[in-house]
């Protein structure tokens, strides 16, 4: 258990009103993501966090945005949700060791924008 | 740029027969190469990793090496169980990119008994 919760699990909301979802861990770890998982795309990213305050855009941010201002907290924001914004969204932390680099994921949010 | 390519589910098996999955990805430098799982309602968990040419990674008894002559990373496990019907996804992670990973679109892997 790599102690990632992510809130709320489940979620629908209408389109054109703002949305965040939250991920919060436990152990300190330096880097966090924002993934969405959508059928035949796999996971793709949207944003990152290398630091307090510190992030950056993945490959799907339009219409996304971060913030970051305690280690533990990575929030993501639609600003004005829409239906493609619909989809399955994993929050996931790594930190740089010796043993590998990998990352961890949190148990998902499940987003429906009617 | 920076890719990975799974073969299409779904792959559809009976209890205790061979599995193979097939990787192939397309990447700058020497990448870290990773295979996740989810189970149903689940998330993503790491099953196996290779951080360089030639690495097996293996648990669970599912085994992929590293081949860079080929650029691959296939997944195989000689004698499935129902239990292991999940979506596999092979992913590769690039040097000095903050850990980012490059996901392949998934897997579903069904055993019937």
């Amino acid at each position: 258990d790599a102690g990632i919760t992510q809130s709320p699990r489940h979620k629908v909301t209408e389109t054109g009103t703002p949305v965040t979802l939250r991920c919060h861990q436990t152990e300190n770890h330096r880097y966090m993501y924002w993934y969405r998982q959508d059928p035949g795309h796999g996971l793709r990213l949207i944003h990152y966090s290398y630091g307090v305050k510190d992030t950056d855009k993945g490959e799907v941010s339009d219409g996304y945005s971060v913030s970051r201002s305690k280690t533990e907290d990575f929030l993501l924001t639609l600003e004005s949700a829409t239906s493609s914004q619909t989809s399955v969204y994993f929050c996931a932390i790594s930190e740089v060791s010796s043993g590998g680099n990998e990352q961890f994921f949190g148990p998902g949010t499940r987003l429906t924008v009617l | 740029g920076n890719s990975v390519t799974q073969m299409e589910g779904p792959v559809t098996l009976s209890e205790e027969a061979f599995l193979t999955i097939n990787c192939t990805y397309t990447a700058t430098g020497y990448p870290s190469l990773f295979w996740y799982v989810q189970y149903p309602g689940e998330g993503l968990q790491l099953l196996l990793k290779a951080t360089k040419a030639d690495d097996k990674g293996s648990n669970k008894g599912f085994e992929a090496t590293y081949r860079k002559e080929t650029t691959s990373f296939h997944l195989e496990k000689g004698s499935v169980q129902v239990s292991d019907s999940a979506v596999y996804f092979c992913a590769l992670m690039t040097s000095g990119g903050y850990n980012k990973l490059i996901f392949g679109a998934g897997t579903r892997l069904a055993v019937h008994p």
